[in-house]
């Protein structure tokens, strides 16, 4: 069974700081895909960012990037630039390839972006 | 409307009673989801359907019924359900069931229950 772990309950930062959320995961797959999912307060849950295991190149979305070491079956989430808006929950993602079709989320983690 | 859509947003409810949630998503998508989340918990993956036909039940009591009458719409019934069960309950939807770039979910506000 795969599993999900964020080790970081909450964070916070100042404005405009760099902050790198940590994710771990275990797997006996080899293709599967990795999300980051931000949840704001009250608000939806919306995909940040998404990887694929075969591919070698970090994924990027304007100010969010990841880094995915496969062999250590890591996917952090940096977050450059911060903003107030950045404040919500995080969640980490896991989705096989293969067999049953479950996306696996961590336990989440709290950040928020002080002025 | 656009996205993911639940109804309602709010629920309060006895024991004894019996209430539905309602899903509908907007996007021509194929496959539906039920997730609860607890807090300080993992988000649980409840129920999954795909084009209307239930392809997992991921071990939920027989209190939660879902029902799926068309693509685009999922309800969970409820019914003697227990304060342990007060949660957000989320609807998701993707593409398809299958692997690329058609897994991802795309949530809905959820409808945060409490059981009294």
């Amino acid at each position: 069974a795969q599993t999900v772990t964020q080790s970081q309950p909450e964070m916070s930062v100042q404005e405009a700081e760099t902050v790198t959320l940590s994710c771990t995961y275990d797997t006996s797959e080899n293709n599967y895909y990795l999300f980051w999912y931000k949840q704001p307060p009250s608000r939806q849950m919306i995909l940040v960012i998404r990887q694929e295991a075969y591919k070698q190149q970090n994924a990027t979305e304007n100010r969010f990037s990841v880094n995915f070491q496969k062999a250590a079956k890591s996917f952090s989430l940096k977050i450059s630039d911060s903003q107030l808006g950045d404040t919500a929950m995080y969640f980490c993602a896991f989705h096989a390839t293969g067999g049953a079709q479950k996306l696996v989320f961590g336990q989440g983690t709290r950040l928020t972006i002080n002025p | 409307e656009t996205g993911v859509t639940q109804t309602p947003r709010h629920l309060v409810m006895g024991m004894t009673n019996k209430k539905s949630l309602k899903c509908e998503q907007h996007l021509g998508h194929n496959a539906m989801y039920w997730y609860k989340q607890s807090a300080k918990k993992p988000l649980e993956l409840m129920f999954v359907y795909s084009l209307e036909e239930r392809v997992e039940n991921n071990s939920v009591p027989s209190r939660f019924s879902p029902e799926c009458p068309n693509s685009s719409h999922l309800f969970l019934h409820l019914h003697t359900l227990q304060p342990e069960d007060s949660a957000l309950y989320l609807c998701a939807s993707s593409q398809e069931l299958a692997s690329g770039p058609t897994d991802t979910q795309y949530f809905g506000p959820g409808t945060r229950l409490t059981v009294l």
